[in-house]
């Protein structure tokens, strides 16, 4: 079975300040991993994916997360936050190469930032 | 470019009602899903199509029935609501349903059931 656990349901950071959201996942075959944002009121965005291509992933808003295997880890950085990044972030993971596309989400982590 | 649009917005529901919730999506995707969100649980998936004429079982698919209408459209009934119903939908689809596709995400439907 599958599973992510997003550690720290509500993270503070001052505007300029570096973004550090840590996600763990558990797959006993090798996962997809994904990064979505939800702005208030409104759908999930992806900001990045993992897919084995590189291990470290570059996504939208100057995001990025670091695949780590030996850690089971796919945290979420960015260098320097900006007002416009308070939103929740879900970690998910699906199956590699499995044949049905089902997320399991990871429970969120509330980023508020401080002007 | 409005991708998966999701009506209606806002439902208050009465034990015991019934409501569909409706779901489009334009980008020619073949899979959909209905997810459920409720605090401090993340999403979770009630019921999936990968493809038109086909629907599955998610995670938490009791008390809602799915129907696949074309290509484009994807709906979930409540038949007997109930107030452990009240949550927030999303509708979602992908290119296709191999993992590591995207899923692409509507605005979500806020239902309460009193």
């Amino acid at each position: 079975a599958q599973s992510v656990t997003q550690l720290g349901s509500h993270v503070s950071v001052s505007e300029g300040a570096l973004v550090l959201l840590r996600c763990n996942y558990s797959s006993s075959v090798p996962p997809y991993l994904f990064w979505y944002v939800q702005y208030p009121n409104q759908g999930l965005q992806l900001l990045l994916k993992y897919t084995s291509a590189a291990t470290l992933v570059k996504g939208i808003n100057g995001f990025e997360a670091e695949f780590k295997k030996s850690e089971t880890s796919f945290h979420l950085t960015k260098p320097s936050a900006h007002m416009s990044d308070a939103a929740e972030y879900f970690c998910a993971v699906s199956k590699y190469g499995g044949a049905t596309n089902k997320l399991i989400f990871g429970t969120g982590t509330l980023l508020a930032v401080q002007p | 470019n409005a991708g998966v649009t999701q009506t209606p917005k806002f439902q208050v529901l009465k034990t015991g009602q019934s409501m569909t919730l409706q779901c489009a999506q334009d980008m020619n995707h073949n899979s959909m899903y209905w997810y459920r969100q409720d605090p401090g649980m993340g999403l979770r998936l009630i019921y999936y199509s990968a493809s038109e004429g086909t629907t599955d079982k998610g995670e938490v698919p009791n008390g809602y029935n799915v129907s696949r209408l074309n290509k484009r459209e994807f709906s979930l009934r409540l038949e007997s609501a109930a107030p452990s119903q009240t949550s927030v939908y999303f509708c979602a689809s992908s290119e296709d349903i191999n993992s590591g596709n995207t899923i692409y995400f509507g605005e979500g439907s806020w239902l309460t059931v009193v």
